[in-house]
């Protein structure tokens, strides 16, 4: 089983609608977590962390439930610039260290 | 902030020919990062620094991959002998502390 899962979509909304994508990951001792942003060929960029409490920026809202294992990003009032391949990233102790494993991603496309 | 850079952007070669990929971390990072990206296995972890020093290099596929830190403003990331499974987005990313990695805009490697 793959450390960290995503659907991969595509989700396709329409303008304005609110989309919410769900991520799980298989490692319990995993300790922080988070949303990345990627273009079409462009480099992953962070989107916001996830907390525990749950967090929000603007329209987007991250949520982490520990038990079940999963993480969501909801996207309210979507634009056509949303659109992009959202990864999720669990970052886990290893024995080296810590290891960021990043989820394949979901790709999101918002149309007019 | 001139950002994580990467060259060369662009790689065409012919199997079996020894391919080096270049990153100049961000000033001041002390963690440098190497990925691969393909569509089937999305985002890997191959190898990474602290301080120029490998900590994790249990991503490295085969012995035919190598990297090199040897100071805190440069990294390579070497192929030899290549082969057309190599093909990918190869990324560089840096960071302070662990968590927030900022990504270069990657080398697309061809190996034909």
């Amino acid at each position: 089983r793959k450390e960290v899962e995503q659907d991969p979509g595509p989700f396709n909304v329409p303008e304005g609608a609110t989309v919410a994508f769900n991520c799980t990951y298989s490692n319990s001792a995993s300790q922080s977590f988070f949303w990345y942003r990627q273009d079409c060929r462009k480099e992953p960029k962070l989107l916001m962390s996830v907390y525990s409490s749950g967090n929000e920026d603007g329209r987007f809202t991250a949520q982490l439930n520990r038990a079940s294992q999963y993480i969501s990003l909801l996207i309210r009032d979507s634009k056509l610039s949303d659109s992009a391949t959202y990864l999720c990233v669990v970052n886990t102790r290893s024995n080296s260290g810590y290891a960021l494993n990043f989820g394949k991603g979901t790709s999101l496309l918002v149309t007019p | 902030d001139a950002g994580v850079i990467q060259s060369p952007r662009h790689e065409v070669t012919e199997m079996g020919q020894e391919v080096t990929l270049r990153c100049k971390p961000i000033s001041g990072h002390d963690y440098l990062f190497w990925y691969r990206q393909t569509m089937m296995r999305g985002l890997e972890l191959l190898i990474y620094f602290n301080n120029n020093v490998p900590i994790d290099d249990s991503g490295m596929p085969e012995d035919r991959f190598s990297a090199k830190m040897p100071n805190a403003s440069f990294s390579t990331l070497k192929i030899q002998p290549s082969e057309p499974r190599d093909s990918a987005v190869y990324f560089c990313a840096s960071s302070f502390g662990r968590i927030e990695q900022y990504f270069g805009p990657g080398t697309r490697l061809t190996v034909t």
